[in-house]
């Protein structure tokens, strides 16, 4: 499709476990953001790329969570470790504009669901 | 520091009827944007309204207006003619800076026919 597209859609894993999340941007879109969705909670900014480079991982509570994108389109967020309170949906966004400033939209995903036991 | 407040967990309203959605935020900055998004239940955030600090007229999107009262610090939703495809979680948002946004707890819409 031609939208951001997430794998797994759906991951049970154990606590202390390694974990990785995919999404694959709108073709073209250089920047890429990924978000955190607690139950009840609107989703958090966790880090944003500018093609293959971190510009902004102030949201990444801590260093077990690291991103990557080598190649300035898919990114793999990674978890390491993995506890209870890191049970959530992630959401990866693209957009086609440097910056917000204007109606410049994110496109989002559908998320991955990610459940630690 | 930036924050969104959304008070209404939850609205309802009637097919064909209008509804508003509250959303307050804090901000000590001059420049900044506001956002609206719909949450179905697959889980996507989907873009429907912005409006700039700077705009002088509130944003419209079809049936989707933005009530901007910058004294009040408040940017709230209306949805015109509402259908039973509206009825999902409406998240208010706040671009921080030039790429991050913050968002709010957001407001579950029931439509009911």
């Amino acid at each position: 499709g031609a939208g951001v597209s997430q794998t797994p859609s759906n991951k049970v894993t154990e606590k202390g476990k390694y974990v990785e999340l995919r999404c694959d941007p709108i073709s073209g879109h250089t920047a890429l953001y990924w978000y955190r969705q607690s139950l009840g909670q609107g989703p958090e900014f966790l880090i944003y790329f500018q093609g293959t480079g971190a510009a902004d991982d102030s949201g990444l509570p801590n260093d077990r969570f690291f991103a990557v994108r080598p190649e300035g389109s898919v990114s793999t967020l990674k978890i390491q470790r993995t506890e209870r309170g890191d049970s959530a949906v992630y959401l990866c966004a693209s957009s086609l504009t440097t910056s917000l400033t204007s109606s410049g939209e994110l496109f989002f995903g559908e998320g991955s669901r990610l459940t630690v036991l | 520091a930036q924050k969104i407040t959304q008070t209404q967990p939850g609205m309802f309203v009637q097919e064909k009827e209008a509804v508003t959605l509250d959303c307050t935020y804090d901000t000590s900055d001059q420049s900044y944007g506001l956002f609206w998004y719909k949450q179905p239940s697959s889980g996507e955030m989907i873009f429907l309204i912005y409006q700039g600090s700077y705009d002088e007229q509130n944003a419209t999107e079809g049936r989707y207006s933005l009530n901007f009262q910058k004294a009040r610090k408040s940017a709230n939703l209306v949805i015109s003619a509402s259908q039973l495809g509206d009825s999902a979680m409406y998240f208010c948002a706040m671009r921080v800076g030039f790429q991050k946004l913050v968002f709010g707890t957001g407001t579950r819409l029931l439509v009911s026919p």
